[in-house]
């Protein structure tokens, strides 16, 4: 059981260059999610998805679009990178919405760079 | 969702009890407390939640005051690798909940030998 995976784990980018981050997980969990995390700061959520094939803005989605083509997979695009888009990325998954017990298990991070 | 305030930073001892304070003056009754802590450069990783009781688990106690408008974490015998950002984030379980996590700026819990 990996749990929440991302790859790739480094990325330099050029600005105006286009890429894709894949988040994995192997819990069979509904809900997953993207965050963004500045240094210094907290992290923000970019977009999410309840479920296969659904997604949603969060609170910092602009400059990326996402897909959830299986259920197990939340793929994250940047299609013309800007250097504020220079961040941690993190993936997470979450089993349900309902009750107190959907705690969030998270991925080790991408840490892209954007010139 | 109602916002928390933390301190920014804190100190403790190693093998000593640390207490992260978190004031929720805003919660409403079906939100819950939930408690993250995130290594340096690492995920964050999840520790405990509790709605009304105080609740422990093998990581950590929370002690929620009985109007629910602070909490506690408590670490019983902090370690070196207890250091961290400490997140303190109230959530609704209700029907309109999209499991979103609103995170703050958390606590930097310093733990010193």
């Amino acid at each position: 059981n990996a749990g929440v995976t991302q790859t790739p784990k480094f990325r330099v980018l050029k600005t105006g260059q286009s890429m894709t981050l894949l988040c994995a997980q192997d819990m069979n969990h509904e809900y997953m999610y993207w965050y963004r995390q500045d240094p210094g700061m907290g992290l923000r959520l970019i977009h999410y998805s309840v479920g296969e094939g659904t997604t949603a803005k969060g609170e910092v989605p602009d400059g990326y679009n996402v897909s959830r083509l299986k259920k197990q997979n939340f793929l994250l695009g940047l299609e013309s990178a800007a250097p504020s888009q220079t961040s941690v990325y993190f993936c997470a998954s979450s089993l349900t919405r309902w009750g107190g017990a959907d705690e969030q298990y998270f991925g080790p991070g991408t840490r892209l760079t954007v010139t | 969702d109602a916002k928390t305030t933390q301190p920014p930073s804190m100190d403790c001892a190693e093998g000593r009890a640390a207490n992260l304070p978190c004031n929720h003056s805003t919660i409403s009754g079906n939100e819950y407390v939930y408690w993250y802590r995130q290594i340096h450069s690492q995920g964050p990783q999840y520790i405990i939640h509790g709605l009304k009781n105080n609740e422990t688990n093998e990581m950590a106690s929370l002690i929620i005051t009985e109007d629910r408008k602070s909490s506690t974490l408590i670490l019983p015998h902090a370690t070196l690798r207890d250091t961290a950002v400490y997140y303190c984030i109230v959530r609704s379980s209700g029907s309109s909940n999209t499991g979103k996590l609103i995170f703050g700026q958390g606590t930097t819990l310093q733990v010193k030998p």
